[in-house]
């Protein structure tokens, strides 16, 4: 079935660090991929998505790529501030099945000053 | 433009008590969610309603059944409520699910709160 697997958290970073959340999924065809974020309290935001193979998401200085050849799609940005700090989701969607967009776990991400 | 909204965001039940989740969206989104949160599971899917009239399970069902009022609203309902029901719920909706090229992006609302004694 389709499945995401993401890092598992707590990620703790300094202000202005580098930051790469790994994503890698598991799915027929070509699915959707998708990067949600969660702030403290608050519902889910789409942050990016790509719906083909090489097509870049970019949103707010983060950064994904659809890599069909390593089944990933990696969350990047270059320079982290502390209010980066959230929980951060993969998604992918397929139309078809009992759950059409499957999330990761999440990944709890802290940028302390 | 409110986006998704949900209510109450916050209720504490005993057990074998039943309640209603609220959901509304002014998108004019013809697809709609229910999904729980728990520590360390990310998001699992209740049940979704992909158009006007039509609702399917999704992949932890049992102990809930929804209502697609109408277009916009989109209740869920906990007949008897148990304690393994505690968590967070969110609603969320799309543009078209089953639409061909549908890519789906969806919009959550700002969840509810459940506590199950």
């Amino acid at each position: 079935g389709n499945s995401v697997t993401q890092m598992e958290g707590p990620v703790t970073l300094s202000e202005e660090a580098f930051l790469t959340i790994n994503c890698t999924y598991t799915a027929t065809g070509y699915p959707s991929l998708f990067w949600y974020v969660q702030y403290p309290g608050e519902g889910l935001q789409l942050l990016l998505k790509a719906t083909k193979a090489d097509d870049k998401g970019s949103n707010k200085g983060f950064e994904a790529t659809y890599r069909k050849e390593t089944t990933s799609f990696h969350l990047e940005k270059g320079s982290v501030q502390v209010s980066d700090s959230a929980v951060y989701f993969c998604a992918l969607f397929r139309p078809s099945g009992n759950t059409p967009l499957v999330f990761g776990k999440g990944t709890r991400l802290s940028v302390i000053a | 433009n409110a986006g998704v909204t949900q209510t109450p965001k916050f209720q504490v039940l005993k057990t074998g008590q039943s309640m209603t989740l609220q959901c509304a969206q002014d998108m004019n989104h013809n697809s709609m969610y229910w999904y729980r949160q728990d520590p360390g599971m990310g998001l699992r899917l209740i049940y979704y309603s992909a158009s006007e009239g039509t609702t399917d399970k999704g992949e932890v069902p049992n102990g809930y059944n929804v209502s697609r009022l109408n277009k916009r609203e989109f209740s869920l309902r906990l007949e008897s409520a148990a304690p393994s029901q505690t968590s967070v719920y969110f609603c969320a909706s799309s543009e078209a699910l089953r639409a061909s090229g549908a890519t789906d992006t969806q919009y959550f609302g700002p969840g509810t709160r459940l506590t199950v004694l």
